[in-house]
């Protein structure tokens, strides 16, 4: 059974470019969720989303950022016009359907890096 | 209101020895407190969790202490390990369906061997 799986695991794009984040969730799961880690800081949540739907964005930029979870298919968090300060550890988090919210399962990540 | 604050930031113990991590909180309407490890590289694993309708939970070498009036948990790791070294977060949750876990801002421990 495989867990969450993140890709790239690390992405470096230039000032200005876009940088597209996936999450693939555990098998059988429904729910994602996005956070940021900086260096020396804890998870940062972003968004909270189920298929199709977004449930909770209350922690992502207005601008710039946008996050997906289609019916079929991983989901995207998008990063467009990217900047340093977007330099950061990206990390996924699954939950099943039904089940407490709080039983997240955590993928590897990715670490962007704005050059 | 949201916030969970976790301390020490960095913490060297010796091999044996019992590490304590501790939280605190304001929002009294968090009602689940994980705690999480990270080894570098990784993303973070459920370690341990507590409710407030407890006062301790004990998993193997960690036990969660809790103190509802002081709005306070704490990570004790008995004879902790070279393993053991990891960063740990404390959260927080309301545990409702749509709401988000808050996480400590970590704690980098260190275990001499």
């Amino acid at each position: 059974n495989a867990g969450v799986m993140q890709n790239p695991r690390h992405l470096v794009r230039r000032r200005g470019q876009e940088a597209r984040l996936r999450c693939s969730p555990m098998k059988g799961h429904s729910h994602v969720y996005w956070y940021r880690q900086l260096p020396e800081e804890g998870l940062k949540f972003m968004v909270y989303l189920q298929k199709e739907n977004i449930i909770d964005e209350s922690g992502m930029p207005k601008e710039r950022f946008s996050a997906e979870f289609p019916k079929e298919g991983p989901s995207i968090l998008r990063i467009q016009q990217v900047v340093r300060g977007d330099s950061a550890a990206y990390f996924c988090a699954s939950s099943p359907a039904g089940g407490p919210q709080y039983e997240q399962y955590f993928g590897p990540g990715t670490r962007l890096t704005v050059t | 209101q949201q916030q969970v604050k976790q301390s020490p930031q960095s913490l060297i113990v010796q091999k044996g020895g019992i590490s304590i991590i501790n939280c605190a909180y304001e929002n009294t309407a968090f009602d689940y407190f994980p705690w999480y490890q990270q080894f570098p590289g990784k993303g973070p694993a459920l370690l341990i969790a507590i409710r407030p309708d407890v006062s301790e939970k004990k998993e193997g070498r960690f036990t969660i202490s809790f103190n509802k009036s002081a709005k306070q948990f704490s990570l004790h790791i008995m004879d902790s390990q070279p393993g053991d070294s990891a960063t740990y977060f404390c959260a927080a949750s309301i545990g409702n369906r749509d709401d988000k876990i808050i996480f400590g801002k970590g704690t980098r421990l260190h275990i001499l061997p």
